[in-house]
């Protein structure tokens, strides 16, 4: 069975940096792509990052050049730090497996629980 | 940036169809999915590849696609299917496939 934990969530002050995790079961971590996912408190889902399969890395604008995506393929755990934080970074996290079906096709068939991250003085 | 566009608020009664809409310039062009979000709990995929159906997903929620709208439609809309749905697509005109959603469809069962 599939399973994505997420864990590291918490309150961190503005400037602050905080790292959360995204432990996997049930697949390969290394042998997917993984995204992260963040969703502002009553507001819809924003595209954080994504580590494809090969190790390459991509980010959304709002966060490129302060969070950073990377995995413990002996952990089988994906993570992603978060440096320079704002007030406007205060989301839930979301971990995700990302499926790519050819170059026109991309989806997110398993989800973790989510994580909240706090950032406030 | 490339834009999903849904609409806010879609309300049915119980049984009968409920129809949202997603548009995008690059959905002639990149599949979509769709998205079931209840209240306090993660996103769940209920279509994928416009029309697939994942396993344990219910029949009553298909896709389907025409020019620049996706649709989600529910047959027989029942009480546990009150949630946000959100679509999800690619814009692959830049040097990678960024994935881009929609702004999320607050469906209300009276």
């Amino acid at each position: 069975e599939v399973q994505l934990v997420e864990s590291g969530g918490g309150l961190v002050q503005p400037g602050g940096s905080l790292r959360v995790s995204c432990a996997a079961s049930g697949f390969t971590v290394r042998n997917n792509y993984m995204s992260w996912v963040r969703q502002a408190p009553g507001k819809g889902l924003e595209w954080v990052s994504v580590i494809y399969s090969g190790g390459y890395t991509y980010y959304a604008d709002s966060v490129k050049g302060r969070f950073t995506i990377s995995r413990d393929n002996s952990k089988n755990t994906l993570y992603l730090q978060m440096n320079s934080l704002r007030a406007e970074d205060t989301a839930v996290y979301y971990c995700a497996r990302e499926i790519t079906c050819g170059g026109d096709c991309y989806y997110f068939d398993y989800w973790g629980q989510g994580t909240l991250v706090t950032v406030s003085s | 940036s490339y834009e999903l566009t849904q609409p806010p608020s879609v309300s049915v009664s119980p049984g009968q169809t409920a129809r949202i809409t997603c548009s995008g310039d690059a959905l002639p062009k990149q599949y979509a999915s769709w998205l079931q979000q209840k209240p306090g709990q993660a996103p769940v995929l209920v279509i994928y590849k416009d029309s697939e159906r994942p396993s344990g997903i219910p029949e009553r929620f298909s896709g389907s696609s025409s020019g620049t709208t996706v649709t989600l439609t529910i047959s027989g809309v029942q009480a546990e299917d009150e949630a946000d749905y959100y679509c999800q697509s690619a814009d692959s005109s830049g040097t990678y496939p960024h994935v881009v959603f929609g702004g999320g469809t607050k469906l209300t069962v009276l």
